[in-house]
């Protein structure tokens, strides 16, 4: 079965600080990997997509890196803020003729401490 | 910029009610994905509509069915609802340059319907 796995389930760190949030998949067949933001009862945002071919992307203080080969990859932010405060999903689109959608890890849920 | 619209934000129904979820995706967006989120859940892709006919089709029970009309907008109907259908339910849109599945378009979440059965 294709599965996500995110480590940790749960972070909390002063701000200011730089973090780092991992995310694993079971099947390096996929075509592009999303982390997405989840504040409470929200719907989700899409902060970056690194498709199969790309190693990395980048957005303000975000950086997302794909090692599709050990199965990877990792989201870091830099001088976080409370407002990071969220939970941050990370989601594969599995490309073994799999189904349409996501397949989304359960999350890592961040707080920020002021 | 317009964003993905759901309606209605909450819906409280009893067991074997039905029920009927909407989602309006973003212009010229024309294709429209279904999740289910349960509590302290990871969304689980349930449908997927691209053009107006179904594209694939995920974990979604015998009891739900969906569809996109011609303005694009879809609607998920669910019948002889279930307690453990208590779940937000999230609309999603893409643009897509052809048949293909999406690869390279981010998708756009709606905030999502709050369905409770009781």
């Amino acid at each position: 079965k294709q599965e996500v796995t995110q480590i940790p389930a749960a972070l909390s760190v002063p701000e200011g600080e730089n973090l780092v949030l991992n995310c694993s998949f079971t099947d390096s067949a996929i075509y592009n990997l999303q982390w997405f933001r989840q504040d409470p009862g929200k719907g989700l945002t899409s902060l970056l997509l690194i498709q199969s071919s790309q190693r990395e992307q980048t957005s303000g203080r975000l950086n997302a890196s794909l090692d599709k080969s050990s199965g990877r990859s990792t989201l870091y932010i830099a001088a976080s803020q409370p407002g990071d405060s969220a939970t941050y999903l990370c989601a594969v689109l599995y490309s073994g003729g799999g189904a349409d959608g996501l397949t989304f890890g359960k999350g890592t849920h961040l707080i920020i401490q002021p | 910029a317009a964003g993905v619209i759901q309606s209605p934000r909450h819906l409280i129904k009893e067991k074997r009610e039905t029920a009927t979820l909407k989602c309006y995706p973003i212009p010229r967006h024309d294709t429209v994905y279904w999740y289910q989120q349960g509590p302290g859940q990871d969304p689980q892709f349930l449908i997927s509509f691209y053009e107006k006919m179904q594209s694939d089709k995920g974990s979604i029970p015998d009891r739900f069915s969906a569809q996109q009309f011609s303005d694009y907008h879809s609607e998920l109907n669910m019948s002889s609802l279930e307690l453990g259908d208590s779940a937000l339910y999230f609309c999603a849109s893409s643009p897509r340059t052809g048949e293909h599945r999406a690869t390279n378009e981010k998708l756009f979440f709606g905030s999502g319907t709050q369905l409770s059965v009781l």
